[in-house]
């Protein structure tokens, strides 16, 4: 079956180290996205990515860094330099290309990495 | 500019009553709405959404939203509440811009009675 696959589901790190999260899918679609949601609010775009070895910078991406190196991968590097990481991240997928647009004809969600820093 | 305003955070209805999830919006422009679960630490998953078309807009699991342009709302609503519903729900506002564009509601956490 076609999807989004994030892993790990659960992640702890320690203050001060770099952390990836994966988020790898079989769609075929051109457009990726992170999002980070924190308890009672809606998702915040962090990068998003239109085709391959191209991003672009959301509204919380200090902090963060994305490669998309492949069509199917667009794995999310939470740095030190991300003063409160502690959150639930979320993987999407669009067909087209990163416009609002796409929204229209539908986002995938991966199932989400809760990170927590111990 | 755009904005999404869900008018409660939490919801409790018993099972087989009606369901009501209130989304306000404003937006400079011809608005997409949208309307998502989530189900605990899962990925969204799309309810139904309006593109401009019938204002009454029917969705998955027997939901229905209908787009007010005069109130500027797109209340989420189903006539009898089941206890698979019990969930997060988020309305989301896009103007088809830019992926930035897209905002999401706060959320509203639906309980279920049995």
């Amino acid at each position: 079956d076609g999807g989004i696959t994030q892993s790990p589901k659960y992640l702890f790190r320690k203050e001060g180290q770099n952390v990836t999260l994966s988020c790898e899918q079989n769609l075929n679609h051109d457009a990726m996205y992170w999002y980070r949601q924190d308890p009672g609010q809606g998702l915040r775009l962090i990068y998003y990515s239109q085709i391959v070895n191209d991003f672009q910078k959301g509204d919380i991406a200090e902090g963060y860094s994305v490669s998309r190196e492949k069509k199917e991968s667009f794995p999310l590097t939470v740095t030190s330099a991300q003063k409160n990481p502690t959150a639930f991240y979320l993987c999407a997928s669009s067909p087209r290309s990163g416009t609002g647009k796409d929204l229209n004809y539908g986002y995938t969600f991966g199932s989400g990495t809760r990170l927590t820093v111990v | 500019a755009q904005s999404v305003t869900q008018l409660d955070s939490h919801v409790s209805v018993s099972e087989g009553t009606p369901v009501l999830l209130r989304c306000n919006y404003s937006s400079s422009y011809s608005p997409s709405l949208f309307w998502y679960v989530q189900h605990p630490n899962k990925g969204l998953q799309l309810l139904l959404k309006y593109t401009s078309a019938a204002t009454l807009v029917k969705g998955i699991n027997g939901f229905e939203a209908e787009f007010k342009k005069s109130e500027t709302s797109f209340h989420l609503t189903k006539p009898s509440a089941h206890m698979s519903d019990a969930a997060e729900y988020f309305c989301v506002v896009s103007d088809g811009s830019s992926a930035s564009k897209i905002i999401f509601g706060s959320g509203t956490r639906l309980s279920i009675r049995p």
